[in-house]
């Protein structure tokens, strides 16, 4: 079946320092969608990436579609403590493409 | 707009009862996907609701069930409650359920099974 894995499972970074997660899926995607969810929280939608080799910027966030369209990035830059959360990697999946495929998830803690 | 509202937020059960959560997605959005979340198995799809059918399900026994009403609200069924449905129960709305449509999700429904 459709899988998208995700690493690492945690990180915990010094404010100020860098993050990334990765993500990769088991198929080409059509798209990859990245979400992420406050401790207590509800998944919350940041980007698409639709193209091949896509590369799109959020203020400290960049968001990276590969050239394959099966792995994907999230890279923070100078990471503070309200980026602190789970960040999720999904794929569409099914007939409609209605069905979300999403990776474990990446915790970042972030020391201040 | 006004964002996904699901109720109750907390729900505590019994082993063998059975729940309905209820869904109201964003105003102009006709599908509705339900998600489970658990600290063990993340973020799992259970099924998905476009103009009152359900298009697509998840890998879950015939115990999870839902539906749609005309005004896009849905519902989700659990029957005969297991300890193991101790979840994170997520509604997601969408404008048309298609592929690159961006899911919003609710705030989510507590469910512990006792």
């Amino acid at each position: 079946g459709q899988q998208v894995m995700q690493i690492p499972q945690y990180q915990h970074v010094q404010e100020g320092e860098d993050f990334t997660t990765y993500c990769n899926s088991s198929t080409t995607l059509s798209n990859i969608q990245w979400y992420k969810q406050r401790p207590g929280g509800h998944p919350v939608f940041l980007i698409q990436l639709v193209k091949s080799g896509e590369v799109k910027k959020q203020k400290r966030l960049t968001f990276q579609f590969g050239e394959a369209k099966k792995n994907s990035s999230l890279h923070i830059t100078a990471t503070q403590t309200t980026d602190v959360g789970t960040y999720f990697c999904a794929g569409p999946w099914g007939e409609y493409g209605n069905k979300l495929v999403f990776g474990a998830g990446t915790i970042l803690r972030v020391k201040s | 707009k006004a964002g996904v509202t699901q109720t109750p937020r907390y729900l505590i059960k019994t082993r063998g009862q059975q729940v309905t959560l209820s869904c109201s997605p964003i105003s102009g959005h006709r599908s509705v996907s339900w998600y489970q979340q658990t600290p063990g198995q993340g973020l799992q799809f259970l099924f998905e609701y476009f103009s009152e059918t359900q298009r697509n399900k998840g890998n879950f026994p015939g115990r999870f069930s839902g539906r749609q009403f005309s005004n896009s609200r849905s519902e989700m069924n659990v029957s005969t409650l297991e300890l193991g449905d101790s979840a994170l129960y997520l509604c997601a709305s969408s404008v048309a359920g298609g592929y690159t449509d961006t899911q919003y999700f609710g705030p989510g429904t507590r469910l512990t099974v006792l």
